[in-house]
Order: C-alpha cells, then sequence, then structure tokens
C-alpha cells in the first residue's frame, strides 16, 4: 500500500540493548523526519534528511543514529538503549516543494 | 530559533458548544505557516488547519477556524459546534517558509493540549 509505514509499532527492549526502528515512505518524498513524542513536550525533532545521504541534527538526536542510502528509506538506530529513550517515535516525509508533512503511525519504545 | 507554547494542558467542552485553544510562538522569521495538528486515541497525526504567515486572513476548513495575530504572535483554533470525535489531543506547529536546502520543513511543536468534548 501506498504511504508511510513504521516498523515495528510495538517494542520492548532493554536497557543497553541497539535497537533500529524502521520508516519507509512510497511517495519518493525527499524530506523525512524522526520525532519523538514525550508526554509535556510534544513531539521534539530527533533527526531529518533532505535527500539520500543527506542527513543532519535536530533538536535532541543524543543516543541516535540515522541513515539514509535510499529515498524511501530512514531507519532509526538507538545504539545503547536507555530508560530516557522510552517514547513514542513518530516518522514523517514531506515533498520539497510543499508545505505539509505526512505522519506514520508510530512506534511505541519501551525500554526496561 | 523557534519555540512554540500551548499554556492549556486541557481543555473540556459539551457538545455542540464552541472552545478556543490557545497558542503562542517565538521567531525572529517573517515567512513562516503555522499548523494545527490533531492526535486522537489511535495516535496517528492529522492536519486539520494551517496558516500562512505572509496572509492576513485567518484560515478557516469547516468547523475549525484560527485566530492569527501576527504581530502578537499569537495562533489559537477555535472549534464550532464541537463533536464527540474532536475529542483528542491537539497540537500547535511552527514551520519555516521555503522549500531549498536542510533548514526547512522542520516542524516545532508546542506541548500540546488535551481536549476532552462531553456528551
Amino acid at each position: 500500500d501506498a504511504g508511510i509505514t513504521q516498523s515495528p509499532r510495538y517494542k520492548i527492549t532493554e536497557t543497553g540493548r541497539q535497537v533500529t526502528l524502521m520508516c519507509h515512505q512510497t511517495w519518493s518524498h525527499s524530506y523525512m523526519f524522526w520525532y519523538r513524542q514525550d508526554l509535556g513536550h510534544g513531539l521534539r525533532l530527533i533527526y531529518y534528511s533532505a535527500a539520500a545521504d543527506i542527513t543532519d541534527k535536530g533538536e535532541v538526536p543524543d543516543g541516535y543514529v540515522v541513515s539514509r542510502s535510499k529515498t524511501e528509506n530512514f531507519p532509526l538506530t538507538l545504539e545503547s538503549a536507555t530508560r530516557s529513550q522510552t517514547s513514542v517515535y513518530f516518522c514523517a516525509s514531506r515533498q520539497a516543494t510543499t508545505y505539509e508533512q505526512y505522519f506514520g503511525p508510530g512506534t511505541r519504545l519501551t525500554v526496561t | 530559533a523557534q519555540t512554540v507554547t500551548q499554556s492549556q494542558p486541557e481543555m473540556s467542552v459539551q457538545e455542540a458548544e464552541t472552545v478556543t485553544l490557545s497558542c503562542t510562538y517565538d521567531t525572529s522569521e517573517n515567512n513562516y505557516y503555522l499548523f494545527w495538528y490533531k492526535q486522537p486515541p489511535s495516535r496517528q497525526m492529522i492536519l486539520v488547519i494551517r496558516q500562512e504567515a505572509y496572509k492576513q486572513q485567518n484560515a478557516t476548513e469547516n468547523r475549525f477556524s484560527v485566530n492569527f495575530q501576527k504581530a502578537a504572535k499569537s495562533f489559537s483554533l477555535k472549534i464550532s459546534d464541537s463533536q464527540l470525535g474532536d475529542t483528542a489531543m491537539y497540537f500547535c506547529a511552527f514551520m519555516k517558509h521555503g522549500t531549498g536546502g536542510t533548514s526547512y520543513g522542520k516542524l516545532t511543536f508546542g506541548q500540546g493540549t488535551i481536549l476532552t468534548v462531553h456528551p
């Protein structure tokens, strides 16, 4: 199906483990974004990408790594998960010439 | 850097009545977009309405309208004839205008307001 998907939708992991959250979009949008949602903070930008192989840090990048080898995929990796990274993670994409961002369904990550 | 503030953590309204959600922002930019997003319990982010800063006319989408005060940096959302399906978290968001380069297109969100519509 066309659109933006995230996997897994739910994940429980232990402190210190590496975990990768996947994001895939079928529109060939050039811009992609990762946000985290925490109560009292709204959504905060972790990383974003303007095109394949072009990424940049957002507001809260520490502890996260991204890559974008293909336009349609934008995985987010927590190299060594911490309890403070327990959150809901949203991926989004946007065409370069428009204003609207399209959000994925979110991944709820719990770090124990 | 931009900041967006929603000072109402929770609001409630009776079905069919009108409610206004507040949002203020701080920026040195002159050209930008402002948005209201709705997040129902399904967690999906849904764009409700947008406003371009260069437009003086307030945006309207059916029962949803905004009061955009550029000088005061205020951007409130009015929901008329509230419905049970309007129950959700509402986020105000800011985005710099422009389509080139890596600095554009990032959304800065407020903390959110939980709106409950009572029957």
